[in-house]
């Protein structure tokens, strides 16, 4: 079974300074994508950046990037220059690239920017 | 354009009782799914829906069901309530035009059993 693990429960960063997310995932498929989603205290499920892992191209989406070893199954997240809005809950999620369509998802990392 | 749209945002429920949500996908989107994130638990996979089918169902008891409409719409129903069906229900939707299996969130519903 393929399973997501994020092994920071909290972490905190100064304001414009760099941050670095851990996610590793277990699967024994090759064609699949993984994703960061961010939650704010909102609520609202917010995609951040997404990888397929067919490409060895890391994703990059403005201040945010990842850095994507398919072959230790690592995905993190680099979030610089944060900034206050970037306070939030950050999950990994993982989906196989079959037709099954189900995002399975790390425990999250709650992120605090500090002013 | 208009996200994905849910409704009620919150409720409260006796247990035993029954709930209705509803979520409207973003337009041109036909996949709806259904998240479950109960405290502690993380987000479970509940449902997927396309053009009006049920594709895949997360490991939940058959109390727990739904519906997709004609316009794409969808409605999740819960039976029976308990009190640990108390959690924040994410609707989400995608279009096969969006590489990637890119999925785009609700803000949620909020239930409350007690």
């Amino acid at each position: 079974a393929q399973t997501v693990t994020q092994s920071q429960p909290e972490m905190s960063v100064q304001e414009a300074e760099t941050v670095t997310l851990s996610c590793t995932y277990d699967t024994s498929e090759n064609n699949y994508y993984l994703f960061w989603y961010k939650q704010p205290p909102s609520r609202q499920m917010i995609l951040v950046i997404r990888q397929e892992a067919y490409k060895q191209q890391n994703a990059t989406e403005n201040r945010f990037s990842v850095n994507f070893q398919k072959a230790a199954k690592s995905f993190s997240l680099k979030i610089s220059d944060s900034q206050l809005g970037d306070t939030a809950m950050y999950f990994c999620a993982f989906m196989n690239a079959g037709n099954n369509r189900k995002l399975i998802w790390g425990l999250g990392t709650s992120l605090a920017v500090n002013p | 354009e208009a996200g994905v749209t849910q409704s009620p945002t919150h409720l409260i429920k006796t247990r035993g009782q029954q709930v209705t949500l509803r979520c409207s996908p973003i337009s041109g989107h036909t996949s709806v799914y259904w998240y479950q994130q109960a405290l502690g638990l993380g987000l479970q996979f509940l449902l997927w829906y396309d053009e009006g089918e049920e594709r895949n169902r997360g490991n939940f008891p058959p109390r727990f069901s739904g519906r997709q409409f004609p316009n794409y719409s969808s409605e999740l129903n819960v039976n029976a309530l308990e009190l640990e069906d108390s959690a924040l229900y994410l609707c989400a939707s995608s279009s096969e035009r969006v590489p990637g299996n890119t999925i785009y969130f609700g803000e949620g519903s909020w239930l409350t059993v007690v």
